[in-house]
């Protein structure tokens, strides 16, 4: 078990730049979140996968946001014309079924210059 | 739609005292409840759970926490805080949406521990 992985740690960008970010779940977990982190907040749900099926989106996620999770592994979370409202932290979590609990990764920190 | 308070934004204790965090929480059927802790610049740790079952439950690092029903609440415990334990926490509930467990979390609290 070597945890959830997440790339970049880190990614700064000019507004309006597009950014992708990764995401490699615990081996076996099935299930796959991704939540948004701003300061002095706690995070807060975009989306969620079951295997390679994206079930359910948060109204937080504009049309500038896709995710994807090909052939039910790693997980990619794109977003189009960043704007400063963006700068956050991506946090996405894995999860064995419903009634284990989520793991976190260390996050990506986005910040749009 | 399911909510949770953490009244306290920032708790100060001092190493060797106990603490108790504060959680409520809002939502319509038996929750699901966790605790967990974030350091900065870090992704966030599992503390405990609850699911259901016996109310007091215990965790990592020493904490507990209890169900109370009545009250909507799940506060976070422990005896004797090391100075290791200056973290952000936070309390999440979660709700089983189209097969999922999708997460609720407060704002969060801020440990501070005075040597």
């Amino acid at each position: 078990d070597t945890g959830v992985s997440q790339n970049p740690r880190h990614k700064i960008t000019k507004r309006g730049q597009n950014v992708t970010f990764r995401c490699d779940p615990i081996s076996e977990h099935n299930r796959l979140y991704w939540y948004r982190q701003t300061l002095g907040q706690g995070p807060e749900f975009l989306t969620y996968f079951q295997n390679e099926a994206q079930l359910e989106k948060s109204r937080l996620l504009s049309d500038r946001f896709s995710a994807e999770r090909p052939k039910g592994s790693f997980s990619t979370l794109e977003i189009q014309r960043t704007e400063q409202g963006d700068s956050a932290m991506y946090l996405c979590a894995s999860s064995e079924n419903s009634n284990q609990p989520q793991h976190f990764g260390d996050g990506t920190r986005l910040s749009i210059l | 739609a399911q909510s949770v308070t953490q009244p306290d934004i920032h708790i100060t204790v001092s190493e060797g005292a106990s603490l108790e965090l504060r959680c409520n929480y809002s939502y319509g059927a038996t929750p699901y409840l966790f605790w967990y802790v974030q350091s900065p610049g870090q992704g966030l740790q599992l503390l405990l759970k609850y699911f259901s079952g016996d109310t007091l439950v215990q965790g990592i690092k020493g904490f507990e926490a209890e169900f109370k029903r009545s009250q909507s609440s799940f506060n976070l415990r422990k005896p004797s805080v090391h100075w290791s334990d200056a973290a952000e926490y936070f309390c999440a509930v979660g709700a089983i949406t189209g097969g999922g467990n999708k997460l609720t979390f407060g704002t969060g609290t801020q440990l501070k521990v005075e040597l």
